[in-house]
């Protein structure tokens, strides 16, 4: 099993939906959590860091499950310029150094 | 700006070459790390360093060495290159405080002929 894994998608949903992915990790020990976007043959960049509390920037929601051991991003009112592939990552406990990241899922958002 | 930079952006090899994908980073980064992405398979971790001196393997380390000689530069080994190490590689660094943010470059892209 992967340490990291996320819902390969895609995701095609109309502008103005709102879309939830899901992402597992199989070390209760983990430490710290985060989505990131990336963009068709780009780097990736940062979207958020999830906290324990649950986070919210703007349109999106990000939540940190410990019982279950899963993080989740919430998109709401979604827009064109969504469109990207969205991975997760998880800060291994052995190694604060040592971030994995999950396969990503595709979300393409239609007119 | 320059940020996390990596040269070079394209590559072709032939199978059993040896080549070295640079890493540079300007912003006194404690942590680098090298990941691979191939289609399907997300960033996968080959290896990483906590500091100059200092490396440690990840997920698929295998047909590759690094080394970490001073704070900024994490270069990354292709021993001896085969098909299966064509790929798009990313390197990236962080901050040892701050939860270990990731700042990628732009990505060198890789193929084994």
């Amino acid at each position: 099993r992967k340490e990291v894994e996320q819902d390969p998608g895609p995701f095609n949903v109309p502008e103005g939906a709102t879309v939830a992915f899901n992402c597992t990790y199989s070390n209760s020990a983990s430490q710290s959590f985060f989505w990131y976007r990336q963009d068709c043959r780009k780097e990736p960049k940062l979207l958020m860091s999830v906290y324990s509390s649950g986070n919210e920037d703007g349109r999106f929601t990000a939540q940190l499950n410990r019982a279950s051991q899963y993080i989740s991003l919430l998109i709401r009112d979604s827009k064109l310029s969504d469109s990207a592939t969205y991975l997760c990552a998880v800060t291994m406990y052995s190694s604060a150094s040592k971030i994995i990241f999950g396969s990503g899922t595709r979300l393409s958002i239609r007119p | 700006n320059a940020g996390v930079t990596q040269t070079p952006k394209f590559q072709v090899l032939k199978t059993g070459q040896s080549m070295t994908l640079q890493c540079a980073q300007d912003m006194n980064h404690e942590y680098m790390s090298w990941y691979r992405q191939d289609p399907g398979m997300g960033l996968r971790l080959i290896h990483y360093s906590v500091g100059a001196g200092i490396t440690d393997q990840g997920e698929v380390p295998n047909g590759y060495n690094v080394s970490r000689s001073t704070t900024e530069d994490f270069p990354l080994r292709l021993l001896s290159a085969a098909p299966s190490q064509t790929s798009v590689y990313f390197c990236a660094s962080s901050l040892a405080e701050g939860g270990n943010i990731q700042y990628f470059g732009a990505g060198t892209r890789l193929s084994v002929l």
